[in-house]
């Protein structure tokens, strides 16, 4: 089973700070690797894909990174709709895997 | 609209059962291969099943195998997970979510809460 490993596990931000969160595998997976938003009691949406690959509607201050086992997630210019829980995902092998998650506080 | 609506969720006992159901609208369903994932209360993600558009591949997590079945009707745009034998570790929020294994899940369901407990 491919493990992945957020940091940090929470952070206090204010608004218009850079905000940068890792993602590591514990073997590589190319760039299958998924970033999701959720918000308190919401499901989680679908930020950014195969690791640098934006979707459609999900704000240009998201942005992602990286390959092999080290992963990167930007937001640019925190706003305070941010405030959420981030996951990263792999599909690289089965089991699917998601990370521990990473929790953003807007002061 | 896209959308993905999860029901069937509820209080049950420890060894009891449980059918879940996803009901999908806005696309061509038959097309999509569809996941459950649950999340604890207060805890992280977890993948517990994947089953293909026709539903010649089925996937499981090793802590559901055997005693979860994932299905799916596409002529009623529907997704199913029958769970026996529940134990209180099951406990959670049980969403559905659109993808392959090797995709991201770009469509997810509102959730519906499983709550084992005597």
């Amino acid at each position: 089973e491919i493990v992945l490993t957020q940091s940090p596990d929470f952070q206090s931000v204010t608004p218009k700070e850079k905000v940068t969160i890792t993602c590591r595998a514990s073997q590589s997976i190319g760039s299958s690797l998924h970033w999701y938003q959720q918000k308190p009691d919401q499901s989680p949406k679908l930020l950014i894909k195969y690791a640098s690959q934006s979707i459609s509607g999900v704000p240009s201050r998201f942005s992602g990174s990286g390959s092999g086992t080290d992963f990167t997630l930007t937001i640019n210019s925190l706003e305070a709709e941010d405030a959420a829980t981030y996951y990263c995902h792999q599909s690289s092998s089965l089991p699917i895997t998601f990370g521990q998650g990473t929790r953003l506080e807007i002061k | 609209e896209v959308q993905l609506v999860e029901s069937g969720g509820g209080l049950v006992q420890p060894g009891g059962s449980l059918r879940l159901s996803c009901a999908a609208s806005g696309f061509t369903f038959s097309s999509y291969s569809m996941n459950w994932v649950r999340q604890a209360p207060g805890k992280g993600l977890e993948w517990v099943s994947y089953i293909s558009s026709s539903s010649s591949t089925i996937y499981y997590a090793d802590s559901v195998k055997g005693r979860f079945t994932i299905s799916r009707d596409n002529a009623k745009n529907s997704l199913y997970l029958q769970m026996n034998s529940l134990r209180d570790e099951d406990t959670a929020v049980y969403y559905c979510a659109r993808g392959r294994p090797s995709y991201a899940f770009d469509i997810w369901g509102q959730g519906t809460m499983v709550t084992v407990s005597s």
